[in-house]
Parts: C-alpha cells; structure tokens; sequence
C-alpha cells in the first residue's frame, strides 16, 4: 500500500532563516505531487505541484520554492523565512497522471512558526 | 476559474441527529469529481465521500452521503447519526480534468453536542 510521509511535524524559525520540509511517497511510481498551505481560519491553497522529476508548477507569487530531486521525494524550501509564511503545510500525492476521479492523498502536515 | 464555496463557517449539531453541510462550486467544465475530507484536531486530511459529475446517484459511505444537484452546482454533505467523532473541519473540494490539482472550499467547523 502507498504511504506518504512528511516531516518535520512541528517546526519554529526565526526570520530570515532558511526552511526544508521534505515530503517522501512510498509504494508508488511517479505519482503527482503537491504542496498546500492552510492559513488560520482559512482553507487549503496550492502551492505547487509536481507531475514529474524536476517539473514543478508555482500557483502563487511567494517566498517559498519547491523542488523534486526524485521521483517520489517533494521539498519545500525557502531562503530567508518572511511572518507571513507561518502556517500549516501539507504534502499530497495522487496517481500518475491526471486522473480526476482520484482524491488526493495527504501527509500528517508541517506546523510552521516563524517568529 | 472554479471556486468552490462553502458558506457556513461553523456548523453545531445534537449527537444522533442529522446535519447537513453546504457547499456550491462554479465550473464550465463538463466532467470533473468532487469530494468531502474532514479535518480533525490532528489536522490530517482524511477523505469522507467523493461524487462523479456524470453520475446522477448520489454518493454513499455509511452515515455520509452527498446531496448533488449538479445544475445548481451543489453538493451538500449529510451526516446522520451524528457522533462525537464527527467533530471536524469539513472541506468541499473540486478536481477537474483540466488539472490535477484539487481546489478547496474554506471549510466548515462542525461541533457535536453530546
């Protein structure tokens, strides 16, 4: 069965400092992978998403960058961490390809805190 | 674009009766799937109930099933026999197929009165 792990699960940074959160996917091939964001009180907003090693799609303007070094592995990364990247992320994978009938699958979720 | 709209902030039910969630969603596409994922304190998404556009039947997973009425664009959420463990953030999603990604409502707290 597949599995996602994200981590680290709670995580407090200082201004200016640098951010990895690291998604990895098992028990699947090439699988679509995304980042979301969950703000206080609000819903969930893509980040990006990845359908293949090395492609990556930003939906929003921001601080933050992502990468796919392999195929079953998502990072999220900044270089200088702003206030207003605190939040919740979430990693997400869904089969290979677009298959909208598919849900998307989450990790347990990175609390952010930049203080 | 497609939006999706969920228009009840929080929600507040007696434990063992019914509620109902709401949530509306605009598209011009013609195919596409839409789901349910509650949200609870430990803040995992799990999916609840997922609907077809092209199937005229609504969906059904034990106590939750969905109310869709795809010309009015509705896709409500019903909860029957509301347990303690229902208590949750409730979000509306959208995934169409011109794109892989699923797009959210705001959610809806719902709170279980015992």
């Amino acid at each position: 069965s597949q599995t996602i792990h994200q981590w680290p699960a709670t995580l407090v940074q200082p201004v200016g400092s640098p951010l990895s959160l690291e998604c990895t996917v098992e028990g699947t091939s090439n699988p679509n992978l995304y980042w979301y964001r969950q703000a206080a009180g609000r819903g969930l907003q893509l980040l990006f998403y990845s359908v293949g090693i090395g492609q990556i799609s930003s939906e929003v303007p921001q601080n933050l960058s992502a990468s796919r070094p392999q195929d079953r592995q998502f990072i999220l990364s900044s270089k200088k961490l702003l206030l207003s990247d605190s939040g919740f992320y979430l990693c997400a994978w869904s089969p290979k390809g677009i298959y909208y009938n598919s849900p998307l699958h989450f990790g347990n979720g990175t609390r952010l805190t930049v203080t | 674009a497609q939006t999706v709209t969920q228009s009840q902030p929080e929600m507040s039910v007696q434990e063992a009766e019914t509620v109902t969630l709401s949530c509306t969603y605009d598209t011009s596409e013609s195919d596409y799937y839409l789901f349910w994922y509650k949200q609870p304190p430990s803040r995992q998404m799990i999916l609840v109930i997922r609907q077809e556009a092209y199937k005229q039947q609504n969906a059904t997973e034990n106590r939750f099933s969905v109310n869709f009425q795809k010309a009015a664009k509705s896709f409500s959420l019903k909860i029957s026999d509301s347990q303690l463990g229902d208590a949750a953030m409730y979000f509306c999603a959208y995934r169409g197929g011109s794109q892989g990604n699923l797009i959210f409502g705001k959610g809806t707290k719902l709170s279980v009165k015992p």
